[in-house]
Order: C-alpha cells, then sequence, then structure tokens
C-alpha cells in the first residue's frame, strides 16, 4: 500500500470544524507534518509534530498523533474560506519528506 | 528571503523540445529537491541533492530528463526530448534542517 493514506476530498461547512486523517507506514520518523498548497503556488508548511508528542496546538489548527496506530489528523476550528486548499500529511524518512496525495478542503456556505 | 526561486513559472512547448527548468533556493540551505505533480500521480519526487551533490535520483522518470547543481544557490532540471506525458507543474524545494520550503513552481505544457 501507499506509505501516506488519507482521503481526496472533505467538505466542511463554514464555521464547523474541519477533521483531517491520516496513517502512515514509518514508526521511525522523527517529524510528522500537515503541509497546506493553495491554488496556483507550492505546498506551504503548516505546521509539524515531533513523534514524542501526541497532541500540538497552534491557533486554529490542532495536531493529534496516535504512534502506536500511526495515524495523524489536523483539526482546524471555526473553518473559513480562506482555509479552502489541498492538505498533504507527510513524514521524514532519510532526509526525505514523503508526502500523502493530499485531501482537497471544500468550504460550504 | 525571497524564498525558493522558480523560472520559469509557465512553459509551453512543442514535443520533442528542449526544456530547462531553474531554481535558486534559499540561501544557506543544503538540500535542494525536484518534485513533479500531476492529478494522477499527485507529488512525486524526482531527485534530490544535499550539499550540490545528486543522493537520489531513483524518481527520474527516464534517460530525458536530467538535473544539475553546479552551485549552492542554483540548479536545472532538463527536459530532452520533451513529451505531452511530461505536462505537469515541476517543483522547487529547498531544506535546511527538517522543513521543505517549496518554490511557486513552474506549469510546464507540452502540445
Amino acid at each position: 500500500g501507499e506509505d501516506v493514506e488519507q482521503s481526496l476530498f472533505l467538505s466542511v461547512r463554514e464555521g464547523d470544524s474541519s477533521v483531517i486523517n491520516c496513517t502512515y507506514t514509518d514508526s521511525s520518523s522523527t517529524y510528522l507534518y500537515w503541509y497546506k498548497q493553495e491554488p496556483g503556488a507550492g505546498l506551504q508548511l503548516l505546521t509539524y509534530i515531533f513523534s514524542n508528542m501526541d497532541m500540538k496546538q497552534d491557533q486554529r489548527l490542532t495536531v493529534l498523533l496516535n504512534k502506536k496506530d500511526k495515524h495523524l489528523s489536523l483539526r482546524i476550528a471555526d473553518t473559513q474560506t480562506g482555509d479552502s486548499a489541498i492538505y498533504f500529511c507527510a513524514f521524514e524518512r532519510d532526509d526525505k519528506i514523503i508526502f500523502g496525495k493530499g485531501t482537497r478542503l471544500h468550504i460550504l456556505p | 528571503d525571497a524564498g525558493v526561486i522558480q523560472s520559469p513559472r509557465h512553459e509551453v512547448t512543442e514535443m520533442g523540445q528542449e526544456v530547462t527548468l531553474r531554481c535558486k533556493p534559499i540561501s544557506g540551505h543544503n538540500s535542494l529537491f525536484w518534485y513533479r505533480q500531476t492529478m494522477m500521480r499527485g507529488l512525486e519526487l524526482l531527485i534530490y541533492f544535499n550539499n550540490n551533490v545528486p543522493i537520489d535520483d531513483s524518481g527520474m522518470p527516464e534517460d530525458r530528463f536530467s538535473a544539475k547543481m553546479p552551485n549552492a544557490s542554483f540548479s536545472t532540471l532538463k527536459i530532452q526530448p520533451s513529451e505531452p506525458r511530461d505536462s505537469a507543474v515541476y517543483f522547487c524545494a529547498s531544506s535546511g534542517r527538517y522543513e521543505q520550503y517549496f518554490g511557486p513552481g513552474t506549469r510546464l505544457t507540452v502540445t
């Protein structure tokens, strides 16, 4: 299977919370990441978490890591239209970053 | 810092032509990565350099693709000859420690 698996699409109403989930294969990664890609732009690091943490909060963003199940999630509180983008889950391996295929977040009015 | 700079932003060329994509990484970063993004395959790592030396080129699709990094501030990705299936967005990224910074990409269309 794929190194990183995440659903391809998610639709959320403006003002609700968005939760994007991913599973990964590599249990030895030190860093796990969420990248955001807006239309016509490159990927931008949104947040990251060390593998020895199980939660990280940064303003509207909450990252949860379940290392035992190799599950990473990103919660965006009070989702805004500007959050519409593709979100990539990723982990580091051998000086490279392994990316998932991305989840396209669509915001409903 | 201006971030990772790529040129051109858009390139339209005919099949069989040579295409050269350029990248200037962030000053001080010692790793540079070339990616290709398509709807079908998503984001693919083509090649990466560490201290200007190619470390892993296993993602380069064929011999038509080549990449160089003559110095710490410049890299090129060349496709010769180009084919319609090479149409994609090509990203360059640079990294100092654990985070990769992406350029805006070059959208390549081969007709």
